[in-house]
């Protein structure tokens, strides 16, 4: 459950592009995984959740995919707007954990050029 | 705002002082976690309480860090003879029950001189 991380530290975009950040995992008892965006000097704000037993779950602009085969989680921004720069870290948690803590990878930096 | 709060922001003390932080968590939240997090990496778990009963520790937090929460509601989390390894970015989250979303405070970041 300690090894999540991400396959990029970076990541630059155009605004209006879509972006994807990857993050890989290796604890195949981990059900349940997060993405948070973190600003500068801001604490990790939640953007989106999946369980282990969905493939794909979508919100406002975001849309977060999971393959279990190959321990492989993806973050997709739609039209990808300047506020949207920012470190992107995902974070899971055991199955059937009743501790809720969460193991967070290094993180990819967004960076959204105008 | 009904998010999770933290006090103070911003820390900076010398070496061997003791500080302490407090967090209030989302109203009717009865988990609370506390995290670290040091520059270019993502936050490590500290230790977690359920109500008033703390539940876990991290073999992170030694024997110079307490936390409490005494009332099931906001907590403290005390450092006492602080080190420069200790200068980080400490997060506090709450969540309602387990397995279920986690929300973060913005954080007091520390300075130890």
């Amino acid at each position: 459950g300690e090894s999540v991380g991400l396959h990029l530290p970076t990541l630059s975009v155009q605004e209006g592009d879509n972006s994807i950040i990857n993050c890989a995992y290796s604890n195949s008892a981990s059900d349940y995984f997060i993405w948070y965006k973190q600003e500068s000097g801001k604490g990790p704000q939640f953007i989106i959740d999946i369980r282990s037993n969905m493939d794909k779950r979508q919100g406002q602009r975001v849309t977060v995919l999971l393959n279990k085969t190959v321990k492989h989680l993806s973050l997709q921004i739609a039209a990808t707007q300047p506020g949207d720069s920012a470190v992107y870290f995902c974070a899971e948690n055991e199955r059937g954990s009743t501790l809720g803590r969460l193991y967070f990878g290094r993180g990819t930096q967004l960076t959204v050029w105008p | 705002d009904t998010g999770v709060s933290q006090d103070p922001r911003h820390k900076i003390t010398k070496r061997g002082q003791n500080v302490t932080f407090r967090c209030d968590p989302i109203s009717e939240h009865n988990r609370l976690y506390w995290y670290r997090q040091t520059l270019g990496q993502g936050p490590e778990f500290l230790t977690y309480f359920q109500n008033e009963a703390q539940l876990e520790k991290s073999r992170l937090l030694s024997d110079r860090f307490s936390a409490e929460r005494p009332k099931g509601s906001f907590s403290t989390l005390e450092i006492q003879r602080t080190e420069q390894g200790d200068s980080a970015m400490y997060l506090c989250a709450s969540s309602l029950g387990s397995a279920t979303t986690q929300y973060f405070g913005p954080g007091t970041r520390l300075l130890v001189l």
